[in-house]
């Protein structure tokens, strides 16, 4: 199974800044994607982060508000922009090894607070 | 608009009792079903799933039990262990002919405690 190190674990941030959350895998992974949980929600699928080519985001996601990278095969950043404290959430990276999205594997989490 | 829905957003069971943690879901184009548990500051991790094909499922304590005709689906976790407190989230996905699109669908999840 593979090793996820995402960065910081947690962070209180002003209204308006931004913060970019960071996610280290172990091995290559071609699929990676980032996930939030809004306080009391489910975990909603905000991109896929395509190596080589821009994310592909969901309905409701645009690139201006969350700007993701994806440099190489085992790491990516997810940016929070010009945040407000509706962004107030655990942002997950995920990867998935099994080739059939029937699994998938995440980072710990990062804990965000906006005030 | 929820297509999958965990009502119990708490079950707490004795140890050693049965665990039963119940899942429904409203697209017909789920044909994946995944469980997956996570404990306080730790990510997911997967758990135990099932193919539409299947209406059960069993990896050591813990079974899953599909319904399509209700489209509804349960876990089992039996005998019920202190260590089993978490939260468990139910997840679907579509195969159809292609395999996976990559896209799960969670629901909110159920904070299980397992009393000693």
């Amino acid at each position: 199974s593979a090793v996820i190190s995402q960065k910081p674990s947690r962070d209180i941030c002003q209204r308006g800044t931004s913060l970019t959350i960071q996610c280290q895998v172990d091995s290559q992974v071609t699929m990676m994607f980032w996930y939030r949980q809004q306080p009391g929600q489910s975990l909603t699928l905000i991109a896929t982060a395509n190596q080589g080519s821009e994310a592909t985001y969901e309905s409701g996601f645009v690139i201006d508000k969350f700007p993701i990278s994806r440099p190489n095969l085992t790491f990516s950043t997810l940016t929070v922009s010009n945040m407000s404290p509706e962004d107030s959430s655990i942002y997950l990276c995920s990867v998935d090894q099994s080739g059939g999205g029937e699994k998938l594997f995440f980072g710990s989490g990062t804990q965000l607070s906006v005030l | 608009d929820q297509q999958v829905k965990q009502n119990s957003p708490s079950l707490s069971v004795q140890e050693g009792r049965i665990s039963i943690l119940n899942c429904d879901y409203t697209n017909s184009m789920f044909d994946y079903f995944l469980w997956y548990k996570k404990y306080p500051a730790e990510g997911p991790t997967f758990l135990i799933s099932i193919s539409s094909i299947k209406d059960k499922n069993e990896d050591g304590r813990f079974t899953v039990f599909l319904n399509k005709s209700a489209k509804h689906l349960s876990l089992h976790i039996v005998p019920s262990q202190p260590g089993d407190s978490a939260v468990y989230f139910c997840a679907a996905d579509v195969w159809g002919s292609g395999g996976s699109n990559y896209k799960l669908t969670f629901g909110k999840g159920t904070l299980l405690t397992v009393n000693p």
